[in-house]
């Protein structure tokens, strides 16, 4: 069954570094997305992509967000200069279509556990 | 502002024992709702989704949820309860077409079996 992955698994960093996450989803997805899980929270969404470019972005998406597809299969998330609060589980998502409720459903990555000293 | 509740940050069950987990919802329009399930250190599987229709739906490892839209409730439940069942539950509701697809997640509820 196709699945989505993504790496490395758990990322260590220092404050202020840059960091890249990185997302293959299911291959004839359209759709992708990033959430973040601060640990003991809620997962949160942070940025919906289609057609090459964001579609919408919640607040915490701020400059130090970006994202990108690079090519036709990885999807990236780069976090310019790390903060201690974005520590976190980073999980990416995809979907096939918006059109028709019977492709809805979104499908999970397993994480990646970024840890920011 | 779309919301999710889940009033139960944490339940435990005997194995065998039903369950119920909670659900409320604030939309403003019909919602998709969702179920997932995450085991530790794993990422989320969807349990169930509800778009329309039948108002109670089924979904994998023996789960069914009952859409209430007088009282704005998803509910998860399952009547006999396995000991890997544990795990965290996310109930999630999101736009439905022609919209981006962003899901909104509650804040989770963390069931323990106990044997």
């Amino acid at each position: 069954e196709p699945e989505v992955t993504q790496t490395p698994s758990h990322q260590v960093t220092q404050m202020g570094q840059e960091v890249i996450l990185r997302c293959v989803p299911i291959s004839n997805h359209l759709y992708f997305y990033w959430y973040r899980q601060i640990l003991g929270q809620k997962v949160e969404f942070l940025v919906s992509f289609y057609n090459n470019e964001i579609s919408e972005k919640s607040e915490i998406f701020d400059d130090q967000f970006s994202v990108e597809r690079p090519d036709g299969s990885n999807f990236t998330l780069k976090i310019r200069s790390t903060k201690l609060e974005d520590s976190a589980m980073y999980f990416c998502a995809s979907r096939n279509s918006l059109l028709t409720s019977g492709s809805y459903e979104q499908y999970f990555g397993p994480g990646t556990r970024l840890t920011v000293t | 502002a779309q919301s999710v509740t889940q009033p139960d940050i944490h339940i435990t069950v005997s194995e065998g024992a039903s369950l119920e987990l909670r659900c409320n919802y604030s939309y403003g329009a019909t919602p998709y709702l969702f179920w997932y399930v995450q085991s530790p250190g794993q990422g989320l599987q969807l349990l169930l989704k509800y778009f329309s229709g039948d108002t109670l739906v089924q979904g994998i490892k023996g789960f069914e949820a009952e859409f209430k839209r007088s009282q704005s409730s998803f509910n998860l439940r399952k009547p006999s309860v396995h000991w890997s069942d544990a795990a965290e539950y996310f109930c999630a509701v999101g736009a439905g077409p022609g919209n981006t697809g962003k899901l909104i997640f509650g804040q989770g509820t963390t069931l323990q079996v106990k044997p």
